[in-house]
């Protein structure tokens, strides 16, 4: 399709388990979020990426939460050793530039148990 | 650090009535301000955004904003709302490098 993609739409993993989420921008755009939005919040800044460069990553709440964009298409948001609190919907948008609006995806709704 | 704040957190409106969702930011300076709606099940979507220029913004679907640099806010309006504008309402600034979202606004709308 032409909007922004992102995979799984669920996931429900046991706390202390790992998890990957994968988002693919648009063609072409060159930046790329991730956000995390908590139930009933607004979206949350992880980190920015510019082509495979991660240029922010300053909204990552913890050293287990690890983004990559390695070829500047793809990227992929690892949690490690989750937690429960690590639980929320967590979005990826991209751009073609870091001023222009962003395009969103449907979300990830990420479950911890 | 910049912060956004929306007045309401849940507004229910009659179709036909009019609507207006507030939203303030924290810092001035150089703003770029935006309106994003997510209806149920579905993805963000921008509705307007403002950058320079007009203060009056005029979005899709019949919604407009009209930014206010005095009193920092950046206020959604639509004149007529519709059963098919129940959604949450997110008001976005981008100072600098990020964005910074509001917390939303809920809005039923009853036919």
């Amino acid at each position: 399709g032409a909007g922004v993609s992102q995979s799984p739409r669920y996931k429900v993993a046991k706390r202390g388990q790992d998890v990957a989420l994968r988002c693919d921008p648009i063609s072409g755009h060159v930046s790329l979020f991730w956000y995390q939005q908590a139930l009933g919040q607004g979206p949350e800044f992880l980190t920015y990426f510019q082509n495979e460069a991660q240029l922010d990553k300053s909204g990552l709440p913890s050293d287990r939460f690890f983004a990559e964009r390695p070829e500047g298409s793809v990227s992929t948001l690892k949690i490690q050793r989750t937690q429960q609190e690590d639980s929320a919907v967590y979005l990826c948008a991209s751009s073609l530039a870091r001023i222009q609006p962003q395009h969103f995806g449907d979300g990830t709704r990420l479950s911890i148990l | 650090a910049q912060s956004v704040s929306q007045h309401n957190h849940h507004v229910i409106l009659s179709e036909a009535a009019s609507l207006e969702l507030g939203c303030n930011y924290s810092y001035g300076g150089t703003v770029n301000l935006f309106w994003y709606v997510q209806y149920p099940g579905q993805h963000l979507q921008l509705l307007l955004k403002y950058f320079s220029g007009d203060p009056l913004v005029k979005g899709i679907k019949g919604f407009e904003a009209e930014f206010i640099k005095s009193k920092f806010s950046f206020n959604l309006r639509k004149p007529s709302v519709q059963w098919s504008d129940t959604a949450e309402y997110f008001c976005a600034v981008k100072d600098g490098q990020n964005f910074v979202f509001g917390p939303g606004t809920r809005l039923s709308v009853l036919p």
